[in-house]
C-alpha cells in the first residue's frame, strides 16, 4: 500500500515552545490529509482536515490558532503545536488519501508522532 | 453527525477461541466501513473494508466482517485467534463528508 511518513517520531519540548510535525505521502499525491490525536488507551480523535492549497477545516473544540495546519504541497502537510502546554502531550497521527484513488476511500496512516511537553 | 460505537472495550481470549467484536454506527447515508488494527508499538493497519456489494467482507490474517445495514452494524470476526492477534482494534466509518470517524477501540488480549 501507499506510504505515509511522519517526522519526528517523538519530540520532547518545554512548555511555551512550538513544535512542528511533518506528514509526507511518499509515493502518491495526497490532496487531502487528516490529523488525529490519540490519548493513551483511547481512540483516534479527528482534529482537522487539511486540503492542499486551502485552509484546514477544524473539528469542533479544536483550537485552530493552537494547532496550525499547513498543506502547502500535494505531498506535505504540517501540524504546528503553538505555545505547547503539558496537556498537549499526546500521540499525533496523520493520514492521507490518494487523490487519484479517491473512490476507494482508503486512508493511509503515518507512524505517529509522540509529543511530550514538560 | 457520524458516530461509531464499539461495545467491547477489553476482550481476553485463549488461543484458538473464536472472536467477534461489535461495531455499530449512526449515519443515515451511504457509508464506507473499515476495521483497523494497531499492534503494540506500531501504526494503524487496515484489516478490511466494505464499500458495496457482498456484505461479508474478508480481510487479512483470517479476519472477516459482516455489514448488516438494518442493524447499522459491522462486526469483526475470526474463527480461531492466535497470540499474535493481541492488539487494539478500531472500527471506523466514512460518510459523504470524507471524514473517517473511529470507534473507541477494543483491546484484544490473547493468552497462549
Amino acid at each position: 500500500g501507499a506510504v505515509v511518513s511522519q517526522h519526528p517520531s517523538w519530540v520532547i519540548c518545554k512548555s511555551g515552545t512550538s513544535v512542528k510535525i511533518e506528514c509526507r505521502s511518499l509515493d502518491f499525491q495526497a490532496t487531502t490529509m487528516f490529523w488525529y490525536r490519540q490519548f493513551p488507551k483511547q481512540s483516534l480523535m479527528l482534529m482537522a482536515t487539511s486540503n492542499e492549497g486551502s485552509k484546514a477545516t477544524y473539528e469542533q473544540g479544536v483550537e485552530k490558532d493552537k494547532f496550525l495546519i499547513n498543506h502547502a504541497s500535494l505531498t506535505l502537510s504540517t501540524l504546528t503545536v503553538t505555545s505547547a502546554h503539558p496537556e498537549d502531550s499526546s500521540f499525533y497521527i496523520c493520514s492521507a488519501r490518494d487523490g487519484l484513488a479517491f473512490g476507494t476511500g482508503e486512508l493511509f496512516f503515518g507512524e505517529g508522532s509522540r509529543l511530550t511537553v514538560l | 453527525a457520524q458516530s461509531v460505537s464499539q461495545h467491547n472495550h477489553h476482550v481476553i481470549l485463549s488461543e484458538a477461541a473464536s472472536l467477534e467484536l461489535g461495531c455499530n454506527y449512526s449515519y443515515g447515508g451511504t457509508v464506507n466501513l473499515f476495521w483497523y488494527v494497531q499492534y503494540p508499538g506500531q501504526h494503524l493497519q487496515l484489516l478490511l473494508k466494505y464499500f458495496s456489494g457482498d456484505p461479508l467482507v474478508k480481510g487479512i490474517k483470517g479476519f472477516e466482517a459482516e455489514f448488516i445495514k438494518s442493524k447499522f452494524s459491522f462486526n469483526l470476526r475470526k474463527p480461531s485467534v492466535q497470540w499474535s492477534d493481541t492488539a487494539e482494534y478500531f472500527c471506523a466509518v466514512k460518510g459523504n463528508t470524507g471524514k473517517l470517524i473511529f470507534g473507541q477501540g477494543t483491546t484484544l488480549q490473547v493468552k497462549p
